[in-house]
């Protein structure tokens, strides 16, 4: 069945590390990617999203690439903030429901 | 201004009761969600109307019961509440449900039922 494996964490960096965060997902045909974000205590927020292979998806710093070739879409920044601390998520968009991955937690230290 | 509210953020309740939570979005999408997280953080789809038409129920025990009265309202009805209800209920919106488009969640509801 349609499935996504994340990168396990919790992912501890320093401040202005450089952080990936893994995702590939299992689905049939080729969905709309997407990753949000939880921060402590808040909602699901929209962090970017790529609809077609080769897409880069990007947002406050994050970026994401569409890999059709190997149904991943792994998520980078260059330089990590104490306040990107945060749950992420990825999840494809499959027959109108997103598959969420299990979550990544990233502590990041001053 | 908020775009998908949910009412209320925060509920504590016994076991047994039933609770409603409520759900508008003023994006003037035609389709909207619920989705669970349990404790381990783990999202999934509860049900998905589009024009206040049910079109996803995944599997869930029929005590759960939305309702759409219009197409930017979807409220869940939850009866005879169980420990196991306790959870984090997302509320969502998109336009359509096709590829490509963008689902925006609400802040949640934390239900904790003791």
């Amino acid at each position: 069945g349609d499935s996504v494996t994340q990168m396990e964490g919790p992912v501890t960096l320093s401040e202005e590390a450089f952080l990936t965060i893994n995702c590939t997902y299992t689905a049939t045909g080729y969905p709309s990617l997407f990753w949000y974000v939880q921060y402590p205590g808040e909602g699901l927020q929209l962090l970017l999203k790529a609809t077609k292979a080769d897409d880069k998806g990007s947002n406050k710093g994050f970026e994401a690439t569409y890999r059709k070739e190997t149904t991943s879409f792994h998520l980078e920044k260059g330089s990590v903030q104490v306040s990107d601390s945060a749950v992420y998520f990825c999840a494809p968009l499959i027959l109108g429901k997103l598959i969420f991955g299990q979550g990544t937690e990233l502590s990041v230290k001053p | 201004d908020t775009a998908v509210s949910q009412t209320p953020k925060y509920l504590v309740t016994q076991m047994g009761n039933d609770k409603s939570i409520k759900c508008e979005q003023n994006l003037g999408h035609d389709t909207m969600y619920w989705y669970k997280q349990d404790s381990k953080k783990f999202l999934k789809i509860m049900f998905s109307y589009n024009n206040k038409e049910l079109i996803i129920n995944e599997t869930v025990p029929n005590r759960f019961s939305p309702k759409s009265p219009d197409k930017a309202h979807l409220n869940l009805h939850i009866n005879s509440l169980e420990l196991g209800d306790s959870a984090v209920y997302f509320c969502a919106s998109s336009q359509g449900s096709g590829p490509g488009n963008t689902i925006y969640f609400g802040e949640g509801s934390w239900l904790t039922v003791v």
